[in-house]
């Protein structure tokens, strides 16, 4: 069964430090991964997705993600958090045979201080 | 405007009462999704529909139902609301391996 965790309910970063958000995954076969953001009273938005290709996936707003089969993980990072980027953040995966369905993480709420 | 659009935003009601939710969408995407969020939750799957004539449980369907009334629409009904399907609720749509467009979500307090 596809599973997805996002192991911290909270992550708190002063602005101007790298973030990382992380994700662990389970999937049979090839993993689609996607990151999304949310704002309060807001739908999910998309940041970026892995499919296949090269590990370092790059997205809106300066975010990126590395793809780590062997750990099976896809942790979202950013060089310079902005006080802006405080919202919740969410990790999904989807099977690649073709069920379409989407499985999300708890989510993990990102603070920046100022 | 908005590619995906939910109605209400907002909803109070009482307990017992029937309720529907509507979502409909210009993007022409074939796949729709209704999702729960729970605090400390995440999203999870009520129900999802690949096209007009297809429904598909998802793993939280009890309590509720949908209709696939044209590509563009799909609505959640909540037959007989109970408080423990206080929630926020969203609709996405996807197609391919393109990720999935979420609407603004309705709010819904069951008292």
């Amino acid at each position: 069964a596809q599973s997805v965790a996002q192991p911290e309910d909270q992550v708190n970063v002063a602005e101007g430090n790298p973030l990382t958000v992380k994700c662990t995954y389970s999937v049979s076969g090839n993993p689609y991964l996607f990151w999304y953001v949310q704002y309060p009273n807001r739908g999910l938005q998309f940041l970026l997705k892995y499919i296949t290709g090269d590990n370092l996936v790059k997205g809106s707003y300066g975010f990126e993600a590395e793809f780590n089969k062997s750990q099976t993980s896809f942790h979202l990072k950013k060089p310079s958090a902005l006080v802006s980027d405080s919202a919740l953040y969410f990790c999904a995966v989807r099977d690649s045979f073709g069920t379409y369905k989407y499985i999300f993480g708890t989510g993990t709420r990102l603070k920046v201080l100022a | 405007d908005a590619d995906v659009t939910q109605t209400p935003r907002n909803r109070i009601t009482k307990t017992g009462k029937r309720i529907m939710l509507e979502c409909s969408q210009t993007k022409g995407h074939d796949r729709m999704y209704w999702y729960r969020q729970d605090p400390g939750l995440g999203l999870r799957l009520i129900y999802y529909s690949f096209d007009v004539k297809d429904i598909n449980k998802g793993e939280i369907s009890d309590g509720y139902s949908v209709s696939r009334q044209a590509q563009a629409k799909f609505s959640l009904s909540l037959e007989s609301a109970i408080p423990n399907q206080t929630a926020f609720y969203f609709c996405a749509t996807s197609e391919g391996t393109q990720p999935q467009h979420f609407g603004d979500g309705t709010r819904l307090s069951i008292l």
